[in-house]
């Protein structure tokens, strides 16, 4: 049974930083690739990063490319996503979700948490 | 980026009727790389559908799914309470990753 805890949201100024984590656990963590997908408030869902089964490659939304970043403990079976920069309108819920496998050809999202907010705002 | 145009916007039916939400690609994406999710308010999305007509584990018989290149739909055969909530189609023939803009199912 895929379980996934997202931690890390809050209150942020524009321009600061956050790290959002989430922990894994009812599956091979290092099988499978872990994404980010975003929903800001009232609006739909915007996919935002992905890391693959082995950590060494990742990908990104043009939206956030070069301020987020993606990476992965496989020791603790937990997806961090370092956020830089931040922007009003990366105010969202940030939802983990597993890949259908292991990310290099993305698939479809396992979602289980229950999101993390974050909210950018001065 | 491959852009998802979900219709309609809302559909109001009742509880017992059939609902067809549709989902059209501005590019093919074959007849494999589509899902389909549900939503309802303060929980994160649940997967219905893959590979365009495959049900997720645990999903119920009345959900349904078909199409291919650049037009799909999902098809409730017939509508129970809980089914009232938001559908997304996502398609993931490329990247980046892209999400319909959703269609409401409301209790007419």
């Amino acid at each position: 049974q895929v379980h996934l805890v997202e931690s890390g949201g809050g209150v942020v100024q524009p321009g600061r930083s956050l790290r959002l984590s989430c922990e894994a656990s009812g599956f091979t963590f290092s099988s499978f690739g872990m994404h980010w997908v975003r929903q800001a408030p009232g609006k739909g869902l915007e996919w935002v990063a992905v890391s693959w089964f082995d950590g060494r490659n990742r990908n990104y939304a043009d939206s956030v490319k070069g301020r987020f970043t993606i990476s992965r403990d496989t020791s603790k079976n937990t997806v961090h996503l370092q956020m830089n920069s931040l922007r009003v309108e990366d105010t969202a819920v940030y939802y983990c979700a597993r890949d259908s496998g292991g990310g290099m050809y993305p698939g479809w999202f396992i979602f289980r948490g229950q999101g993390t907010l974050v909210t950018v705002s001065s | 980026e491959i852009v998802l145009t979900q219709s309609p916007g809302t559909l109001s039916l009742s509880p017992g009727e059939r609902a067809t939400l549709s989902c059209r690609a501005s590019q093919d994406i074959s007849d494999t790389f589509l899902a389909w999710y549900q939503q309802k308010p303060g929980q994160a999305p649940r997967l219905l559908i893959y590979g365009a007509s495959s049900r997720a584990p645990g999903i119920p018989e009345r959900f349904s799914g078909s199409g291919s290149g650049t037009d799909f739909t999902l098809t409730i055969s017939r509508l129970e309470p809980e089914d009232f909530a938001l559908y997304y189609c996502q398609q993931y023939r490329r990247s980046p990753l892209t999400f319909g803009q959703g269609t409401r199912l409301e209790i007419k």
